[in-house]
């Protein structure tokens, strides 16, 4: 497809479980954003690469979020031992240049239980 | 951290009517950006704006960056059932370079339209 492409759409786990969330950018684009957004509210920054790199973390809540783009293209975005507090959907976008429009995808909802 | 304070929070308008939504924050931005979110989708971008002062257009839409770099507007003309959505307004800190792309969200305004 055309867009930025994540998965799986929904995912529901058990507390204390690990989840990875998958985020296949539009084709080129350098940079790669992984977002948070709550109901109810807009999105809140988590983590961004310029192709591999990642550039910064400071959004990551806690040690127990992390991600990669290791060849600078597909990301991951990985939470271990799940609380229920991660409930959310967790969006990605990527962005054309280092200082481009971002491209957000559809998101993963994540329901831990 | 930084907050951005969208308001109003939702708006039921007649179709035909114009809209208008703000956003202020208590740190300074140097760009504001307003999305608009369908149901079901991710945020598009409708309007970016870098410079303190500028008053840009996109159609219907105008979008203002506040001469303190604090705040921002969004005005809709002539409003239409398709203007449905959540609008979000946020605001980038890329001094130096760096950070393009990590954006400050607001609350987002819900906006209902009445044919």
């Amino acid at each position: 497809g055309a867009g930025v492409s994540q998965s799986p759409r929904y995912k529901v786990t058990k507390r204390g479980q690990d989840v990875a969330l998958r985020c296949d950018p539009i084709s080129g684009h350098v940079s790669l954003y992984w977002y948070r957004q709550a109901l109810g509210q807009g999105p809140e920054f988590l983590t961004y690469f310029n192709y591999e790199a990642q550039q910064d973390k400071s959004g990551l809540p806690n040690d127990r979020f992390s991600a990669e783009r290791p060849e600078g293209s597909i990301s991951t975005l990985t939470i271990q031992r799940t609380e229920q507090r991660d409930s959310a959907m967790y969006r990605c976008a990527s962005s054309p240049s280092m200082a481009g429009e971002l491209f957000f995808g559809e998101g993963s909802r994540l329901t831990v239980l | 951290g930084q907050q951005l304070n969208q308001s109003p929070q939702s708006m039921f308008i007649q179709e035909g009517e114009d809209v208008s939504m703000n956003c202020t924050s208590s740190s300074i931005f140097n760009t504001w950006l307003w999305y608009k979110q369908d149901p079901g989708e991710g945020p598009v971008l409708l309007i970016a704006l870098y410079k303190a002062g500028e008053l840009t257009s996109n159609g219907r839409l105008t979008a203002q960056f506040g001469i303190t770099r604090k705040d921002s507007f969004l005005n809709i003309s002539a409003s239409i059932p398709s203007d449905v959505g959540i609008y979000f307004c946020a605001g980038e800190n890329n001094a130096g370079g760096t950070s393009y792309g990590k954006l400050t969200f607001g609350q987002g305004t819900i906006l209902t339209v009445h044919p």
